[in-house]
């Protein structure tokens, strides 16, 4: 277990609403992440973060910010949710081995009617 | 097997077969592999690891065989077990340790065991 938390587990919300995702770790990891995961695509990368306001663009980032102010708090954040946003939101940390093994939270799964 | 690409492919053996996962991975420069394992409702786990300069690994009834010649990831379990069944992806980094360090995932083969 590493740690993480993801709140809301469940949200259901309409087209145009801003919606934040919270990520939470308690084991100082240094390095966060965001996945969506969507049938036939797998997990694609939206955001990740290298430190305390350090993030950087993943491959599908378009319509999502990210922000970290502490250690242990990684948010994502819907400007405005589109239906195309429904999906199973996944955060990850990257554990302190060397092998860059990522850990992952149970998902936050989001419906935008 | 699994591609990058293709739709989630599925794999069903009988209990106490053999199982062999494929994954074809397209980045020449990634240096690191990974195999995870997804079950229904829950985040995705390790299986196990490999990097580029080894051909071979075993785990604990899990064995990763990477053929870089051909770009060419599998995943066997042995011994299969209905507790096996789940969504297997292959993952690749090209830069583990590094500042921008991030695993690229295929798009998952679900096994399904049949008792």
């Amino acid at each position: 277990d590493a740690g993480i938390t993801q709140s809301p587990r469940h949200k259901v919300t309409e087209t145009g609403t801003p919606v934040t995702l919270r990520c939470h770790q308690t084991e100082n990891h240094r390095y966060m992440y965001w996945y969506r995961q969507d049938p036939g695509h797998g997990l694609r990368l939206i955001h990740y973060s290298y430190g305390v306001k350090d993030t950087d663009k993943g491959e599908v980032s378009d319509g999502y910010s990210v922000s970290r102010s502490k250690t242990e708090d990684f948010l994502l954040t819907l400007e405005s949710a589109t239906s195309s946003q429904t999906s199973v939101y996944f955060c990850a940390i990257l554990g302190r081995s060397n092998t860059g093994e990522l850990f992952f939270g149970e998902g936050s799964r989001l419906t935008v009617l | 097997g699994e591609s990058v690409g293709l739709h989630l492919p599925t794999l069903s053996v009988q209990e106490g077969d053999n199982s062999i996962i494929n994954c074809a991975y397209s980045n020449s420069a990634s240096d690191y592999f990974i195999w995870y394992k997804q079950e229904s409702g829950k985040g995705p786990q390790f299986i196990i690891d490999i990097r580029s300069n080894m051909d071979k690994r075993q785990g604990q009834r899990v064995t990763v065989l990477l053929n870089k010649t051909v770009k060419h990831l599998s995943l066997q379990i042995a011994a299969t077990q209905p507790g096996d069944s789940a969504v297997y992806f292959c993952a690749e980094s090209g830069n583990s340790g590094g500042s921008n360090y991030k695993l690229t995932f295929g798009k998952g083969t679900l096994l399904t065991v049949n008792p």
